[in-house]
């Protein structure tokens, strides 16, 4: 049973400190998306990736955060310096692509920025 | 206005009940329209794809009205293992895959 995998599945960190979380897509999939979590915004997506290529983060503050696929196994979200604002759930999700594409949810990083 | 707009609920209701949520999106361009189930404490997951003409999948029935930019979903006979929070979710872009969520709505099925 094919899934998303994320790591770390917690991180507590202080403020100012470098985090970087990790997601292995599903084999095969060529869509790989950012998603952040909180009660009060909900899920914004913050980077969507096709072909390892970067589509749109325009939902990212560019200024701290970068998203990258160093190839079609990985792929990363990094906060330097990180704020107890980022505090959230970071979820990766993959696809196959296309209007109709079923994005499968990794089961995320919780996130806590002291 | 929000791109996509639920009532945040929650619901509480009886077990063996009907319960409907409706769901509002702002773009009439919009292609695709879905809705996610998360579980407390967990990821999102396709429950299933909302089609012009509306489609079931046993007990959940899912409508869309393009005219009034609205899409509902409706459990009949409701179980405890439906408790969740249901995420509306629209492609407001054609030809690519970014989807936006609505906030979802929490549902609590009562023994």
């Amino acid at each position: 049973d094919a899934r998303v995998t994320q790591t770390p599945r917690h991180k507590v960190t202080e403020m100012g400190q470098e985090v970087t979380m990790r997601c292995q897509p599903i084999l095969g999939h060529n869509t790989v998306f950012w998603y952040r979590q909180t009660m009060m915004q909900g899920l914004e997506l913050l980077a969507y990736f096709r072909n390892r290529a970067p589509l749109d983060d325009s939902g990212m503050p560019k200024d701290r955060f970068s998203a990258e696929m160093p190839d079609a196994t990985l792929a990363t979200l990094k906060i330097q310096p990180s704020e107890p604002r980022d505090s959230a759930v970071y979820f990766c999700a993959s696809g196959e692509g296309g209007a109709q594409d079923t994005q499968y949810f990794g089961p995320g990083t919780r996130l806590t920025v002291l | 206005r929000k791109e996509v707009e639920q009532d945040p609920g929650p619901f509480n209701v009886p077990e063996g009940a009907t319960v409907a949520f409706n769901c509002t999106y702002s773009n009439s361009a919009s292609q695709s329209f879905f809705w996610y189930r998360q579980d407390c404490r967990k990821e999102p997951k396709l429950l299933m794809s909302v089609y012009s003409s509306g489609n079931e999948d046993g007990r959940f029935t899912a409508q869309l009205n393009r005219a009034s930019q609205y899409i509902s979903l409706l459990i009949r006979d409701s179980k405890l293992s439906d408790s969740a929070t249901y995420l509306c979710v629209v492609n407001t872009n054609f030809g690519n895959e970014k989807l936006t969520f609505g906030t979802g709505t929490r549902l609590t099925i009562i023994p």
